[in-house]
């Protein structure tokens, strides 16, 4: 089974500048989710979709992330202006459920830099 | 507060010997799951084992086993027979029944020496 798509795979941006990440989950998983990866630190939730709904997206500051989930299979997360302190990892994963007991399937992730 | 705690930021541990990474959480939801990922340097994330909060007997994967102790609330990691490819970044997981986001520790380096 493939697994989860993510594109690009590095990005450097400079401050102020706008960029977007596409992911591809597994076939099937309706659960898709955006985390924020800071070096050195465990990844934190950004959005959560279910099909292409938002179930959570408490953490995302939406001053400027945006995230969408067309047709309950791919997505995008946007960020306009970057600011230094984006600079991170973003990761994208997908579960075939929301239950307790359905692993998250992980992308390689965007590693992002703004200089 | 903290759901997720991982004491140990880093750990050394000879080949071919075994190794118990530490997790503890906190909840008050009845239905959770545990989850450890190990992340090389290369940055993918890959799913390890998992524990429910209602399974009887403690996880075991290959060489990863989870020792449950659900009263002191820990669901700490034992890597046996450590190889070099083991050298990563592990995290300790877990999803609660009324939310389903997972939320993660911050995570200890294991570094596998000759």
């Amino acid at each position: 089974e493939a697994g989860v798509a993510q594109s690009p795979r590095y990005k450097i941006i400079e401050k102020r500048q706008s960029v977007a990440f596409w992911c591809n989950p597994i076939s099937g998983h309706a659960t898709l989710y955006w985390y924020q990866q800071i070096l050195g630190q465990g990844p934190k939730l950004l959005i959560q979709f279910q099909n292409n709904g938002v179930v959570d997206d408490s953490q995302l500051p939406k001053d400027r992330f945006s995230a969408e989930r067309l047709k309950g299979v791919d997505s995008t997360l946007k960020i306009q202006p970057a600011k230094l302190e984006d600079s991170a990892v973003y990761l994208c994963a997908s579960s075939w459920g929301g239950g307790v007991n359905s692993p998250l399937h992980f992308g390689n992730g965007t590693r992002l830099t703004v200089t | 507060a903290q759901k997720i705690t991982q004491t140990q930021p880093g750990m050394f541990v000879q080949e071919k010997e075994a190794v118990t990474l530490d997790c503890t959480y906190d909840t008050s939801d009845p239905s959770y799951g545990l989850f450890w990922y190990k992340q090389p340097s290369s940055g993918e994330m890959i799913f390890l084992i998992y524990q429910g909060s209602y399974d009887q007997q403690n996880a075991t994967e290959g060489r990863y086993s989870l020792n449950f102790q659900k009263a002191r609330k820990s669901a700490n990691l034992v890597i046996s027979a450590s190889q070099l490819g083991d050298s990563a970044m592990y995290f300790c997981a877990m999803r609660e029944g009324g939310d389903y986001k997972l939320s993660f520790g911050a995570g200890t380096t294991v570094t596998v020496r000759a």
